[in-house]
């Protein structure tokens, strides 16, 4: 079955320090990956996303995530992070089969510490 | 970017009512999304909606649940009668064609909580 899993529930991190908050997918076909982030209050928005090419992707704030077909893996990257980055991370499988699925992992929630 | 807007923010109301969630999706969308988020973390969907009708649901969506776009308006949930564990955030989202590889973009929520 289809599943994404985000074994992180919570991360806490200095300010200034490097970020990786962890996905793997479970998938047989070629899968969409994307990371959202939902900071308090709001709805989540796209930070990067996945599809084929180069396997390392940029996103917006100075995230990139690493694609890898052997380790079935997503991981999010960042190398110095700001306090305004602690929000929920959510990474995202999405495929088709006779229609389009998302699939959700549980969420990482981030605290950036000074 | 494009925006979703959902209204109301915050709704609360005694178990047994309906209640009824709009989303204003982004305009040229043409797939609408229903997610429920539960302890400030888990986002479990809900359902998905095309041409007015339902693509797929989740066994979250017990018979209680509606979905409809009448004419173009509003994207609505409605559900009837509400139970208390219907509390949560219901987050409303859409996307141009349904594809996999398309971005969803997501309301701010409607936090619902049922007395």
């Amino acid at each position: 079955a289809q599943s994404v899993t985000q074994p992180d529930a919570r991360v806490t991190v200095s300010e200034g320090a490097s970020l990786q908050l962890r996905c793997k997918y479970s998938y047989s076909g070629t899968p969409y990956l994307f990371w959202y982030v939902q900071y308090p209050r709001q709805g989540l928005q796209l930070l990067l996303k996945y599809y084929s090419g180069d396997p390392v992707v940029q996103g917006v704030n100075g995230f990139e995530a690493e694609f890898s077909k052997s380790n079935s893996s997503f991981h999010l990257r960042k190398a110095s992070v700001h306090w305004s980055d602690s929000a929920v991370y959510f990474c995202v499988l999405s495929y088709a089969n006779s229609g389009t699925y998302q699939r959700f992992g549980t969420g990482t929630k981030l605290q950036v510490v000074p | 970017g494009p925006k979703v807007l959902q209204i109301p923010s915050h709704q609360i109301i005694d178990m047994g009512q309906m209640v009824t969630l709009n989303c204003d999706p982004v305009s040229n969308h043409l797939y609408f999304y229903w997610y429920k988020q539960i302890l400030g973390q888990q986002m479990e969907f809900l359902v998905n909606f095309y041409n007015g009708k339902v693509m797929e649901k989740s066994k979250l969506f017990k018979d209680q649940f509606s979905v409809e776009r009448p004419d173009g308006s509003y994207f609505t949930l409605k559900i009837q009668p509400t139970a208390l564990e219907d509390s949560a955030v219901y987050f409303c989202a859409s996307s141009l064609w349904g594809e996999s590889a398309e971005t969803l973009y997501f309301g701010s929520g409607t936090r619902l909580t049922v007395l």
